[in-house]
């Protein structure tokens, strides 16, 4: 399977807890996303990473929400202290320069908060 | 104003007919244009990408760009069952690498 890859597939957790999140975008794929989405509603963009560097972040990534890339490889998106309101899937995407701005999405991470 | 509209549906065609979805944006200076496919409880998946205004069309597929009015299309032809769905309209926005997302359309296709 060369598409991108996350871990876990699904998460439940107690409120207050901490979460961490993988994933390996797909290979050579030097650009990299994390969206979240809810139900009814379309993905929301979090942040972007070219290569190490993370570029972009949105408002939406409060100070509990953290993301890395540390070698330009795969990325973490970890959630301190969860809370009810972060019960979402989230979405790990990936893309290459010479494609545009075409992402591809990988099945995402389901976190529920109890 | 949202960045992306869509109106949610659900838009519902009978099996073999033409579907029509719609999707309207703030930003003049946009330059890409992309329509996902997205199952319930799936993630989404692309479809197809247009960039100049007109028609681009792929299998069954066609989208329509029109700048000046600022809003892009998707056209179905022959509806199947299995294209029951929602279609999630995504702009790249002046100066910004990530897509933003409209809120979909849910189709249903019924046999």
């Amino acid at each position: 399977d060369t598409g991108v890859s996350q871990d876990p597939r699904h998460k439940i957790t107690k409120r207050g807890q901490n979460v961490t999140f993988r994933c390996d975008p797909i290979s050579e794929h030097n650009r990299l996303y994390w969206y979240r989405q809810t139900l009814g509603q379309g993905p929301e963009f979090l942040t972007y990473f070219q290569n190490e560097a993370q570029l972009e972040k949105s408002r939406l990534l409060s100070d509990r929400f953290s993301a890395e890339r540390p070698k330009g490889s795969f990325s973490t998106l970890e959630i301190q202290r969860t809370e009810q309101g972060d019960s979402a899937m989230y979405l790990c995407a990936s893309s290459i320069e010479k494609s545009g701005n075409t992402i591809y999405f990988g099945e995402g991470s389901w976190l529920t908060v109890v | 104003q949202k960045e992306v509209e869509q109106n949610s549906g659900p838009l519902s065609v009978p099996e073999g007919a033409i579907a029509s979805l719609n999707c309207t944006y703030s930003d003049r200076g946009s330059q890409s244009f992309f329509w996902y496919r997205q199952y319930s409880g799936k993630s989404p998946e692309l479809i197809m990408s247009i960039y100049s205004n007109g028609d681009k069309e792929d299998g069954r597929f066609t989208a329509q760009l029109n700048k000046a009015s600022q809003y892009v299309s998707l056209l179905i032809r022959d509806s199947q069952p299995s294209d029951s769905a929602t279609y999630l309209c995504a702009v790249n926005r002046t100066g910004r690498r990530a897509l933003t997302f409209g809120s979909g359309t849910r189709l249903q296709v019924q046999p």
